[in-house]
Parts: C-alpha cells; sequence; structure tokens
C-alpha cells in the first residue's frame, strides 16, 4: 500500500522569505503523480502543483516549485517570496493505479508579516 | 460553474441518530470521490464513483455508511447510527477522467458533522 509520510507538522516563514515543505512516499508503482494541495483556514483544498513520475523536470507553478527525486521517493515544495496569503495547511498527495489520492497528515504553514 | 457544492455545511446530531450529506460536482466531471477529514489530519479516502459506479469502497467504512450516486451526478453519502467517533469533516471532490484518471482532484468546502 502507498503511504504518504510529511515530517513537519508545523513550519513558519517570515514574508518574502523562501520555506521548504517536505514530503516522502512510498510506492511500488513506476507512474503516478505527486501533488501538493492548499487548504486555507475555513476554505477549501486547493491544487498548487503537480508533478507527474515520468517526468525529471521538476514542476514550478510561479512562486511554487517542487524538488522531486523519485529513486529516493522524496517530493518536496519550495515557497518563494512567502505571502500572507500562503498561509494554510499543505498535504502532499500521491496518486496512483489505484485511482485515488492519498494523502499525508500535513504541514501547517504560518507566515508572519 | 459553480465548482463542488456539499450541504449542509454543519450538522449537529444527537449519537444514534441517522444523517446524510449531498454533494454536487461539477457539472462534466465523471468521477466523484468521499474522504473524511478530522482535525489536524489529511484527509482519508472513504469511496469513490465513476460516473454511476461505485469502484472503490475504504476498509475504513463500516457498515452503517452507505454512499449512492444514482444517475451519475450529484452524490449522498449516509451515515446510520452515529457515533461520537464520526464527528468530522467530510470532504467531497469530484476530476474529469478522460483517457486517464491524473488525480487533479477539485474539493468542496466540506460538510462539518458533531455528533453529540
Amino acid at each position: 500500500a502507498q503511504t504518504v509520510t510529511q515530517s513537519q507538522p508545523e513550519m513558519s516563514v517570515q514574508e518574502a522569505e523562501t520555506v521548504t515543505l517536505s514530503c516522502t512516499y512510498d510506492t511500488s508503482e513506476s507512474n503516478y503523480y505527486l501533488f501538493w494541495y492548499k487548504q486555507p483556514p475555513s476554505r477549501q483544498m486547493i491544487l498548487v502543483i503537480r508533478q507527474e513520475a515520468y517526468k525529471q523536470q521538476n514542476a514550478t507553478e510561479n512562486r511554487f516549485s517542487v524538488n522531486f527525486q523519485k529513486a529516493a521517493k522524496s517530493f518536496s515544495l519550495k515557497i518563494s517570496d512567502s505571502q500572507l496569503g500562503d498561509t494554510a495547511m499543505y498535504f502532499c498527495a500521491f496518486f496512483g493505479q489505484g485511482g485515488k489520492l492519498i494523502f499525508g497528515q500535513g504541514t501547517e504553514l504560518s507566515v508572519k508579516p | 460553474d459553480t465548482g463542488v457544492s456539499q450541504d449542509p455545511r454543519h450538522k449537529i446530531t444527537k449519537r444514534g441518530q441517522n444523517v446524510t450529506f449531498r454533494c454536487d460536482p461539477i457539472s462534466e466531471h465523471n468521477r466523484l470521490y468521499w474522504y473524511r477529514q478530522t482535525l489536524g489530519q489529511g484527509p482519508e479516502f472513504l469511496t469513490y464513483f465513476q460516473n454511476e459506479a461505485q469502484l472503490e469502497k475504504s476498509r475504513l467504512l463500516s457498515d452503517r455508511f452507505s454512499a449512492e450516486r444514482p444517475k451519475g451526478s450529484f452524490s449522498t453519502l449516509e451515515i446510520q447510527r452515529t457515533e461520537q467517533g464520526d464527528s468530522a469533516m467530510y470532504l467531497c471532490a469530484s476530476s474529469l477522467n478522460r483517457d486517464r484518471a491524473t488525480g487533479e482532484l477539485f474539493f468542496g468546502e466540506g460538510s462539518r458533522l458533531t455528533v453529540l
């Protein structure tokens, strides 16, 4: 069975600085997708960034980028130029042949002014 | 497109009562998922549908839980004889599965259940 582990329950960063959230996963599959989802306080979960496992190039979306290390089964999220609106729970998630998202425990990120 | 909508947003019930949640997915989306989330935790998969077919049901889901998606449109999640341990946020999500599923799910705001 696939598992997703986020070892940082809470993190904080100063506005305009850079922060990296960690995620590791376990799977025997070779084709899969990895995601970071953001859940702001009392609001719905939204997709931040997606990585396809067969692509070696790391995905980027504006201030958000990932460091995907397939052999190490590591998938970290880097947020550059942090903004107050980035304050949220961030979930790493795996999507494979099972057809469903498997989430990590989450990292609560606080961006401080 | 109004996104995924869930109703009710908050339900308070007494132990032993039955509750039903409704989810209306994005109109053209053929996959619909239910997750349960407790405070400070990641969402746990409960079940999902491809059109009207229920493709998988988690072992976490006891016989008191049932989900339907008649005609492949909206879905309902019913919990019978609620227990205090059922208190959680119930999230619905939908996705468009063309040639292959990609895992890009669109979530609703959730239905929060409190069992007294």
